[in-house]
């Protein structure tokens, strides 16, 4: 069975910083890794998605790595802002999991001015 | 191009009445997923649908729930007869196709009272 951890479980951080969230699964079979962010009461937003043949995705300031043979993700987040306060969420699709995702609990990133 | 469109977005129940939630998936999209998060938990798959099929429903608890994706109309997740434990707010997301990038909606919190 698939499980999903993330590291910190929650961050706070001056404005300006350069950060890492850690993600970790322990079925290395698998499709593709996405990484989420969830602002409160609301539904989630994709930012990157990684396929199991890549070793990683950029998007701006964000740069998410994947090592699949040790079970590790990383998300980079650059020159950090206040409107990056959210928890973020990495999910991962099992190799014959139909694509369905099994989330980490998230890390819950706070930036302040 | 409209997003995944979720309704209601709140919604109040009593226990021993019936709960409906709806999912309209992105425009050319097939493939719906719905997943829930119970309060101080991660988010969990419940089920997945092709048009008029469910292709795994491995998440979803033995009684009481159900889900159908017709081939006109949007999804549903119904829930007979609620308990206060499925108080939660209910996600569904949408791909093109199977593995590819998942879409989620705003969701539905449920509250039964």
């Amino acid at each position: 069975k698939q499980e999903v951890t993330q590291i910190p479980a929650a961050l706070s951080v001056p404005e300006g910083e350069n950060l890492v969230l850690n993600c970790s699964f322990t079925d290395s079979a698998i499709y593709n890794l996405q990484w989420f962010r969830q602002d409160p009461g609301k539904g989630l937003t994709s930012l990157l998605l990684i396929q199991s043949s890549q070793r990683e995705q950029t998007s701006g300031r964000l740069n998410a790595s994947l090592d699949k043979s040790s079970g590790r993700s990383t998300l980079y987040i650059a020159a950090s802002q206040p409107g990056d306060s959210a928890t973020y969420l990495c999910a991962v699709a099992g190799g014959t999991s139909y694509g369905k995702l099994t989330f980490g609990q998230g890390t819950i990133l706070t930036v302040h001015p | 191009n409209a997003g995944v469109m979720q309704n209601p977005r709140h919604l109040v129940r009593r226990r021993g009445q019936e709960a409906r939630l709806r999912c309209s998936p992105m425009k050319g999209h097939s493939h719906v997923y719905w997943y829930r998060q119970l309060p101080e938990e991660g988010l969990k798959f419940m089920v997945y649908l092709q048009k008029e099929n469910i292709i795994d429903e491995s998440g979803m608890p033995k009684e009481r729930f159900s889900a159908e994706f017709p081939k006109e109309g949007p999804s549903i997740l119904r829930i007979q007869q609620v308990v206060r434990g499925d108080s939660a707010a209910y996600f569904c997301a949408s791909s093109p196709r199977e593995f590819y990038e998942q879409y989620f909606g705003p969701g539905t919190r449920l509250t039964v009272t």
